[in-house]
């Protein structure tokens, strides 16, 4: 988990309710992704940005926005259009032709 | 379209016994190809990658995997399981298109018994 954090670790909302999940990296990468991952599926890509200012969205977009604003962080915005949002969410960064790196996650849980 | 399948939800292997996780691909041209490792309710940690050259690739915690192009095959191997390494494991392939992209398998859950 080195070098990416996410906070909250639990989140909790509303029906309703917009909430933001933070992500930072201090590895000096150019892209970072969002993915969420439900029990027994893999992960699904959310959006992804390639450099500050700029960000595309990945398979499962709808109810969820991003900006990107600064080259360390990446938040990600779970809006209330999304109807099923409980699942664990990860942030991943990547620099150059290499893996990528994953922070340790953010539980989102709809009450 | 590009995409890793691993085609276990769930593979069972006795300590000091070999393991292997199986992954297929289907890309269009020359892999890029990761493994990594999740314990639960944590993120994903890199154990190794294929990119180019030997088709053995040895990577973190004893892991290894054999690139076969013919067979379009990934598998992860270990010769001798640790009951530490119950864990779930993805596959992953980078899109040779969008060197941004990365496809993940679905996963496949180890246990290893004492």
């Amino acid at each position: 988990d080195g070098g990416i954090t996410q906070s909250p670790k639990y989140l909790f909302r509303k029906e309703g309710q917009n909430v933001t999940l933070s992500c930072e990296q201090n590895l000096n990468h150019d892209a970072m992704y969002w993915y969420r991952q439900d029990p027994g599926q893999g992960l699904r890509l959310i959006y992804y940005s390639q450099i500050v200012n700029d960000f595309q969205k990945g398979d499962i977009a709808e109810g969820y926005s991003v900006s990107r604003e600064k080259k360390e962080s990446f938040p990600l915005t779970v809006t209330s259009a999304q109807k099923n949002p409980t699942a664990f969410y990860l942030c991943a960064s990547i620099g150059g032709y290499n893996e990528q790196f994953f922070g340790p996650g953010t539980r989102l849980t709809v009450l | 379209a590009q995409s890793v399948a691993q085609p276990e939800d769930q593979v069972n292997v006795a300590e000091g016994n070999p393991l292997t996780v199986k992954c297929t691909y289907s890309v269009s041209g020359n892999p890029y190809l990761f493994w990594y490792v999740q314990y639960p309710n944590r993120g994903l940690q890199f154990l190794l990658k294929y990119i180019t050259g030997d088709n053995l690739v040895k990577g973190s915690y004893g892991f290894e995997a054999e690139f076969n192009k013919s067979q379009t095959s990934f598998h992860l191997k270990k010769p001798s399981a640790l009951v530490s390494d119950s864990a779930l494991y993805f596959c992953a392939v980078r899109d040779i298109y969008n060197f941004n992209k990365f496809y993940f398998g679905s996963g496949t859950k180890l246990n290893v018994k004492p």
